[in-house]
């Protein structure tokens, strides 16, 4: 089964500034997932990383306040800008694993909280 | 997507089978039904999917209503480690990865 490491696991961060977070998979993939999980609540899907392209986001969510990035088949990023305490969540990455369709795998998560 | 309903929380003896209900009534006949929890502190995890028929894995079995409008997560018996939350979620079979959450059930399990 696919293998995710997120960076950081967890961060204070000051409001207006931004945070990338990493997402890093032990195999090739081709679809990565973002989630947000707000305090007390079920996740939402921010947008999905495709490699080679530009991220497809969800309602809601936008380019300019969550910048992706998907440089390879084995790693993402994405950016939280100029944060708000309305920010703070967990942010989750998840990918497809071949090999054990239809499962999908997620990270541990990035513990966000905006001061 | 089509909208699944759970209950907000349920509660079980360890030991004991657990049987979690999901209603999805706008289900149409491509959507696939999929169960995932999350563990405390953890991302979700799979725990199994069908289509029509019931399914049986290592970790649970899944009923599936013969009018594919409801279903039923079943744990043969429940363990202090299942307590978590659990997300009943409708795919179409081209997005099977893409998944939209509802609020789940909360599954307490008490020693």
């Amino acid at each position: 089964s696919a293998v995710i490491s997120q960076k950081p696991s967890r961060d204070i961060c000051q409001r207006g500034t931004s945070l990338t977070i990493q997402c890093q998979v032990d195999s090739q993939v081709t679809m990565m997932f973002w989630y947000r999980q707000q305090p007390g609540q079920s996740l939402t899907l921010i947008a999905t990383a495709n490699q080679g392209s530009e991220a497809t986001y969800e309602s809601g969510f936008v380019i300019d306040k969550f910048p992706i990035s998907r440089p390879n088949l084995t790693f993402s990023t994405l950016t939280v800008s100029n944060m708000s305490p309305e920010d703070s969540s967990i942010y989750l990455c998840s990918v497809e694993d071949n090999h054990r369709a239809p499962e999908a795998f997620f990270g541990q998560g990035t513990r966000l909280t905006v001061v | 997507d089509a909208k699944t309903t759970q209950p907000n929380s349920m509660e079980s003896n360890e030991e004991e089978p657990v049987h979690l209900p999901c209603n999805h009534s706008t289900i149409s006949g491509t959507d696939y039904i999929h169960w995932y929890r999350q563990l405390p502190s953890q991302g979700p995890e799979y725990v199994i999917h069908g289509l029509t028929s019931n399914v049986n894995n290592r970790m649970a079995s899944l009923a599936i209503a013969e009018d594919r409008k409801s279903s039923t997560l079943i744990l043969h018996r429940a363990t202090l480690r299942d307590a978590a939350v659990y997300y009943c979620i409708l795919t179409e079979e081209d997005s099977s990865y893409k998944l939209i959450f509802g609020s789940g059930t909360r599954l307490l399990v008490r020693p």
